[in-house]
């Protein structure tokens, strides 16, 4: 499967806790975005990355969120002490470039529960 | 900025009627427009997209879309729908300079029963 791999699929974590999630791209692509989907809603767009750097952050909380992308592995999505409004579903698309007419190629996703 | 709304929480359906999903949205730039259709516990899969030419897209499974760019439309329909096209169906939207920023309406569960 030469998809977007994300990983855990489900993650359960505690109230002040921190959660990785991890994301590979499809090979050979080197651009990266994460996207957030609350219950009943449509996903939000949260960050975009290239290789070693953030393009934009736009949709990232101020606080307790942080995003990389290193020149080796995955992509990391990281939430410190996370509270109850973080559950979500958060996927990760990679594209070849940036092109606006070059599709996202979307993981499955990351479910992340709060108790 | 742009905005997409996707009226339509649910449509329910009969097996092998025909269906139609709206989507409209808002833009102050030129916009690509997209149809996604994510399955239970997975991720997106892309059904079609429209990037210029021809305003009617046909796409993966049947499913074909029309840009009206008058109305600021792009409505997703198919023919004849099955079971297995019971799914969550997402409009999305991104500005043609720059990055491919998604703008995703708020989906449409498209329940089909026998």
């Amino acid at each position: 499967n030469a998809g977007v791999m994300q990983n855990p699929r489900h993650l359960v974590r505690r109230r002040g806790q921190e959660a990785r999630l991890r994301c590979s791209p499809v090979k050979g692509h080197s651009h990266v975005y994460w996207y957030r989907q609350l219950p009943e809603e449509g996903l939000k767009f949260m960050v975009y990355l290239q290789k070693e750097n953030i393009i934009d952050e736009s949709g990232m909380p101020k606080e307790r969120f942080s995003a990389e992308f290193p020149k080796e592995g995955p992509s990391i999505l990281r939430i410190q002490q996370v509270v109850r409004g973080d559950s979500a579903a958060y996927f990760c698309a990679s594209s070849p470039s940036q092109a606006g007419n070059q599709p996202q190629h979307f993981g499955d996703g990351t479910r992340l529960s709060i108790l | 900025a742009q905005s997409v709304t996707q009226l339509d929480s649910q449509v329910p359906v009969f097996e092998e009627a025909p269906v139609e999903l709206r989507c409209n949205y808002s833009s102050s730039v030129s916009v690509y427009l997209f149809w996604y259709v994510q399955y239970p516990n997975q991720g997106l899969q892309l059904l079609l997209k429209y990037l210029s030419g021809s305003t009617l897209v046909k796409g993966i499974n049947g499913f074909e879309a029309e840009f009206n760019k008058s109305q600021t439309s792009f409505h997703l329909r198919k023919p004849s729908v099955h079971i297995s096209d019971t799914a969550e169906y997402f409009c999305a939207v991104s500005e043609i300079q720059g990055f491919q920023k998604l703008v995703f309406g708020t989906g449409t569960r498209l329940l089909v029963s026998p």
